[in-house]
C-alpha cells in the first residue's frame, strides 16, 4: 500500500526566510508525486507535479520540489517566503491505476510578517 | 465559469440522521472523488468513480453511499453507520484516472453533527 509521509507539521518563518517542507513516500510502482496547497478559506489547489524527465520540478508562485528517488523524497523549497504564504501544504501520491490519490498529513505555515 | 461546486458549504446532521452532500462539475471530467480530510491526516478517499454508473471503493468507504448517475453530479450521502462524520468533506474530479491526470478540488463541505 502507498503511503506518505509529512515531518513538520507546523512550521513557522519570517517573511523572506527559505522554506523547504519535507515529503516521503511509500509506493513500489512508478511514482508520480504532487503537492497542493490549501490557502485560508480557498479551494485546494495545485502548486506542482512530477510525472518523469527532470527531477526538479517548477511551480507556481516560485515554488519547486526535487524528487530523489533514491531517498523517496519530494521536498518542497522555496527560496524567500512571503506572508501570503502561509496555508496548509499537501504532498500526494498517485497509484499506477490513476484512481487513488493518497495524501500526507498536511504541513501547516504561517508566515510572520 | 467552470469548476466544482459543493453545497452546502456548512451541514449540519442530526444523531441516526442520513444527510447528502451535492458536488456538481462542469469541466466534463470523466472520474470523480470524495475525499475526507481530518486535523493531522490529510486526506482519505471515501469513494470513486470512473465513469458514469459505476463507482468504487476508498480507503474509508463504511458509513458512506455514492451515486453517479450523471457525469457532472457524483453525490456523497453520510449514513448514520457512520460513527465519526464530522469533518471537512472535498469532492474532486479529472479528465480520466490515468495516472497522469491532475485532480481538481471543490470548496468543500464542513459536515458537523449536533
Amino acid at each position: 500500500a502507498q503511503s506518505v509521509s509529512q515531518h513538520n507539521h507546523h512550521v513557522i518563518l519570517s517573511e523572506a526566510a527559505s522554506l523547504e517542507l519535507g515529503c516521503n513516500y511509500s509506493y513500489g510502482g512508478t511514482v508520480n508525486l504532487f503537492w497542493y496547497v490549501q490557502y485560508p478559506g480557498q479551494h485546494l489547489q495545485l502548486l506542482l507535479k512530477y510525472f518523469s524527465g527532470d527531477p526538479l520540478v517548477k511551480g507556481i508562485k516560485g515554488f519547486e520540489a526535487e524528487f530523489i528517488k533514491s531517498k523517496f523524497s519530494f521536498n518542497l523549497r522555496k527560496p524567500s517566503v512571503q506572508w501570503s504564504d502561509t496555508a496548509e501544504y499537501f504532498c500526494a501520491v498517485i497509484n499506477n491505476a490513476g484512481n487513488m490519490l493518497t495524501f500526507g498529513g498536511g504541513t501547516r505555515l504561517m508566515v510572520k510578517p | 465559469d467552470g469548476g466544482i461546486t459543493q453545497s452546502p458549504k456548512y451541514l449540519f446532521r442530526k444523531e441516526g440522521q442520513n444527510v447528502t452532500l451535492s458536488c456538481e462539475q462542469n469541466l466534463n471530467h470523466d472520474a470523480m472523488y470524495w475525499y475526507r480530510q481530518d486535523p493531522g491526516q490529510g486526506l482519505r478517499l471515501i469513494y470513486y468513480s470512473q465513469i458514469v454508473n459505476d463507482f468504487q471503493k476508498g480507503d474509508i468507504a463504511e458509513g458512506y453511499s455514492v451515486s453517479r448517475e450523471k457525469k457532472e453530479s457524483f453525490p456523497l450521502t453520510v449514513t448514520s453507520a457512520q460513527k465519526n462524520p464530522t469533518a471537512f468533506y472535498l469532492c474532486a474530479s479529472s479528465i480520466g484516472s490515468g495516472r497522469s491526470e491532475t485532480q481538481y478540488f471543490g470548496p468543500g463541505t464542513r459536515l458537523l453533527v449536533l
